[in-house]
């Protein structure tokens, strides 16, 4: 059960869009297209924002998306906002458990 | 609306016990698989148990609790339990009482804050 691995930080300008990856193996990410996305403001609770690797929960914005190739899950947000600026994580099915990944710190510049 | 509301949690020496509790609300509780998430201070998620729903009495727990935290509900109580002994200094973190949808974590709660320390 090894975390997934995601880029520590990310950053972009207002109206730009930011790409964050999530690299899991053959027996997590690679197995299962149960991949999801979660945003969470400081001091608040994770968000979903992204299941099973591309779908939007109704409420969330189609400026985020999300996609998977191989091992590596991505995380797209278009069109970035002042509230975007989160902490976003990935997580995935691994048979009979769930794999987190780090974290990744967004920064709208 | 779904609600999840944990209690029990608290300072405990190293070694000690202590029992988590989750009233849920808002939905048919029997109907779903609940989990504890459980995020320590300043970093990121774990998943640490899960528990069928729809008459499942599936089981499942992570590496680092598994043979220490034991998962249990009671539909009729609407509510989640988790028993944790055992407990170790890297066990200190919030704990979630999370409702998964479709292999996701799609409602959760608060949370309850854990310290383990002497």
């Amino acid at each position: 059960q090894s975390a997934l691995t995601q880029p520590p930080s990310a950053s972009g300008s207002p109206g730009q869009s930011v790409t964050i990856s999530c690299t899991g193996t053959s027996s997590d990410v690679g197995a299962y297209n149960y991949v999801s996305w979660y945003q969470q403001h400081p001091g608040k609770v994770p968000k979903l924002m992204i299941y099973e690797v591309s779908k939007r929960p109704s409420g969330v914005p189609d400026r985020f998306s999300g996609s998977k190739s191989g091992n590596t899950a991505s995380l797209t947000v278009s069109g970035l906002q002042a509230d975007d600026e989160a902490d976003y994580s990935c997580t995935s099915y691994a048979g009979s458990s769930w794999v987190f990944g780090g974290g990744t710190k967004l920064t709208v510049l | 609306e779904v609600q999840l509301v944990e209690s029990g949690g608290g300072l405990v020496q190293p070694g000690g016990s202590l029992r988590l509790s989750c009233a849920a609300s808002g939905f048919t509780f029997s109907d779903y698989s609940v989990n504890w998430v459980r995020q320590a201070p300043g970093k990121g998620l774990e998943w640490v148990s899960y528990i069928g729903g729809g008459g499942s009495t599936t089981t499942w727990y992570a590496e680092s609790v598994k043979g220490r935290f034991s998962i249990s509900r009671d539909n009729a109580q609407n509510s989640l339990f988790l028993q944790m002994n055992s407990l170790r200094a890297e066990d200190t973190a919030v704990y979630h009482c999370v409702r998964d949808v479709d292999y996701a974590f799609k409602d959760w709660g608060q949370g309850t804050l854990v310290t383990v320390s002497s």
